[in-house]
């Protein structure tokens, strides 16, 4: 189980902004934000909790406060439905942790 | 433009040890980063299997750390690893990827992952 803990699923409509979160980041440093579409490697789209990577829409956004890290994305579009992963280092057991995988659905 | 490329078997008995590359075109892995594995089991989330530094320093997901090898070859500009005494619940995508820096989960560059099966 992982030790930073994601919705399983959220949805919205196009055009719609929705937040995804991730529990559990008080121990760690630095969240980053994945998205994964089917079958193709992730892609970073937030580090360092709210720096975005050269390329990358302003509409995905990073926010952190107390022990939960979020994502948000404005202006949904049926391109962002994929999954998505909050990520960390764990300074106390050494290593990276991912949250379990949030699917984002664009009805 | 920074590219990662696996390479391996994708079938490896169980018990046996798994042996991947990821070769590494576009930045010398010898001017800095780290360069990490992660692994993705079929239909499930992602896992830190662990990385090296140029200069041959590792660091291992304790879960694995018994299991696992990662090595560098700077001549060939590629790492490797190795997974030994693999059992059904290795079976996942392979992914390698670079690494930021060592306390960060800040991976920017991925290859495009290889499956690797397990079988018994």
């Amino acid at each position: 189980q992982s030790a930073l803990t994601q919705p399983a699923s959220v949805s919205g409509s196009p055009g719609q902004s929705l937040t995804i979160s991730c529990t559990g980041t008080t121990d760690y440093n630095y969240v980053s934000w994945y998205q994964q579409h089917p079958g193709k490697a992730p892609k970073l789209i937030i580090y360092d909790v709210i720096n975005r990577p050269s390329g990358i829409s302003n509409r995905f956004s990073g926010s952190q406060s107390g022990n939960t890290a979020s994502l948000t994305i404005s202006g949904l579009q049926t391109e962002d439905e994929a999954d998505y992963y909050c990520s960390s280092y764990a300074s106390s057991s050494s290593l990276v942790v991912f949250g379990g995988g949030t699917k984002l659905t664009v009805l | 433009q920074v590219q990662l490329q696996e390479s391996g078997p994708g079938l490896v008995k169980s018990s046996e040890t798994l042996s991947l590359t990821c070769g590494v075109s576009g930045y010398s892995i010898s001017s800095g980063y780290y360069w990490g594995w992660i692994r993705q089991p079929p239909g499930k989330g992602l896992e830190w299997i662990g990385n090296i530094y140029k200069s041959g320093s590792t660091s291992y997901n304790p879960s694995l750390k018994s299991r696992v090898t990662i090595s560098l070859d700077t001549s060939k500009n590629q790492f490797s690893l190795r997974l030994s005494s693999v059992t059904a619940a290795d079976t996942a995508v392979y992914y390698c990827a670079r690494q930021a820096t060592k306390y960060s989960s800040h991976f920017d560059y991925w290859g495009q992952g290889t499956l690797v099966t397990v079988s018994s």
